[in-house]
């Protein structure tokens, strides 16, 4: 049992480019979640997901796409990086509401830098 | 839209001692869940403790241990017997029910020093 594995561990975009970040669970959790952690920032929500096929907007939705289309994948798209979105990117999972359990399981993080 | 305050940034406590940290939250649900989560160095995100508003006893986990004051809307954690390894960030979060999904809403986390 992985948990939440997050892929890559470090990555270096030039203004412009595109990248995809990886994030997997083998837990079968409905929930899962993108957030971006920023100096005296705390974290803050970027998409959800609820469950296979469904996703939504958290607080920093803003040149971030997301698609969930097995329940185990969750990546998060970056179309075209700018240097405001070098941050440190957590995903998490969880039962969700229907589980009755709330808490959200982190993984590793992916530190990102753009130039 | 629910807020959580942290209004220690910094901290630093002797090894062995006692250290509160303190945490204030803003909602109008009556139903939620306050977690303290930890962030050392290496920037994993672990799970220290957690509360269900609906629960008057407050929930301890071996030397961690919550002050929840629902009333006033306080969420404080206690760290006993400080040990090195305490050394990390500490963020308090909400989650609520908002539009029937939950979303996790984080403090701006205290830098917590545990001092030989």
């Amino acid at each position: 049992n992985a948990g939440v594995t997050q892929t890559p561990k470090f990555q270096v975009l030039k203004t412009g480019q595109s990248m995809t970040l990886q994030c997997a669970q083998d837990m079968n959790h409905e929930y899962m979640s993108w957030y971006r952690q920023d100096p005296g920032m705390g974290l803050r929500l970027i998409h959800y997901s609820v469950g296979a096929g469904i996703t939504d907007q958290g607080e920093v939705p803003n040149g971030y796409n997301v698609s969930r289309s097995t329940t185990e994948d969750f990546p998060l798209r970056l179309l075209s990086a700018a240097p405001s979105q070098t941050s440190v990117y957590f995903c998490a999972s969880s039962w969700g509401i229907s589980g009755g359990v709330e808490t959200q399981y982190f993984g590793p993080g992916t530190r990102l830098l753009v130039l | 839209a629910q807020t959580v305050t942290q209004s220690q940034p910094e901290m630093s406590v002797q090894e062995a001692e006692t250290v509160t940290l303190s945490c204030t939250y803003d909602t109008s649900e009556n139903n939620y869940y306050l977690f303290w989560y930890k962030q050392p160095p290496s920037r994993q995100m672990i799970l220290v403790i957690r509360q269900e508003a609906y629960k008057q006893q407050n929930a301890t986990e071996n030397r961690f241990s919550v002050n929840f004051q629902k009333a006033a809307k306080s969420f404080s954690l206690k760290i006993s017997d400080s040990q090195l390894g305490d050394t990390a960030m500490y963020f308090c979060a909400f989650m609520g029910y908002q539009g029937g999904s939950e979303k996790l809403v984080f403090g701006k986390g205290t830098k917590l020093t545990v001092n030989p």
